[in-house]
């Protein structure tokens, strides 16, 4: 079965900074890469996804970025804020029904 | 709009013991998910329906697991005969689209088993 592979398993950063996170996945079939957010004590919260008939997608400071070839995808948060702080999860769909895989997560901090 | 409604949100067990936890999707969603979150782990799927109908259960654990959606609409995980092993948050999550796109998620059940 799929594999996600989640790369940092912390990060920490200053405020106003870029921040990346990256993941790996096994399955060539998956096409959808969702990015969900979890604040403490709180369920998960979709921040963005790309599918793969795309490489790359922008939503206000989120961009994310595909590589099929090598099987990556990574997050990118710019001009970060200390609001951003959280455990950040990315995941694959190899199925297109909701059957996410995902990786173990990664702490991010923003510092002031 | 009401999002996924969880509930207890906490339970403590000792082995041995049964629990069971209920979701409330968000109205008109037809697809529900049960994922089980170890501590400092990702959520990992264990069962989901296309209205009341079981689409895949092949990852519940063991026969202790069950889960049903009688009406299409709430659903109950159950556990039986709890072990310690089964400490987890279980997460609900619905979807509008079948499954093809963005997740909502509850916000768990927190299950410790002593």
């Amino acid at each position: 079965g799929e594999k996600v592979e989640q790369h940092e398993s912390t990060l920490s950063v200053r405020e106003g900074d870029s921040a990346v996170i990256n993941c790996t996945y096994t399955d060539t079939a998956s096409s959808y890469f969702p990015w969900y957010k979890q604040e403490a004590g709180k369920g998960l919260h979709f921040v963005i996804d790309i599918r793969s008939n795309v490489d790359r997608k922008q939503s206000q400071r989120l961009i994310v970025l595909l590589d099929k070839k090598a099987k990556r995808f990574s997050l990118h948060i710019t001009a970060t804020q200390p609001e951003d702080s959280a455990i950040y999860f990315c995941a694959a769909d190899n199925t297109n029904t909701g059957k996410l895989t995902f990786g173990d997560g990664t702490v991010l901090t923003v510092k002031p | 709009e009401a999002g996924v409604t969880q509930s207890p949100r906490y339970a403590v067990l000792q082995e041995g013991q049964a629990v069971s936890f209920w979701c409330d999707p968000i109205s008109g969603h037809d697809t529900l998910y049960w994922y089980q979150q170890p501590r400092d782990q990702g959520p990992q799927l264990l069962v989901y329906f296309r209205d009341e109908a079981v689409i895949d259960n092949s990852q519940l654990p063991s026969d202790r697991f069950s889960a049903v959606r009688p009406k299409g609409t709430n659903s109950t995980l159950k556990i039986q005969s709890a072990k310690q092993g089964d400490t987890a948050t279980y997460l609900c999550a619905s979807s509008p689209t079948g499954g093809a796109g963005q997740l909502y998620f509850g916000e768990g059940s927190k299950l410790t088993v002593l």
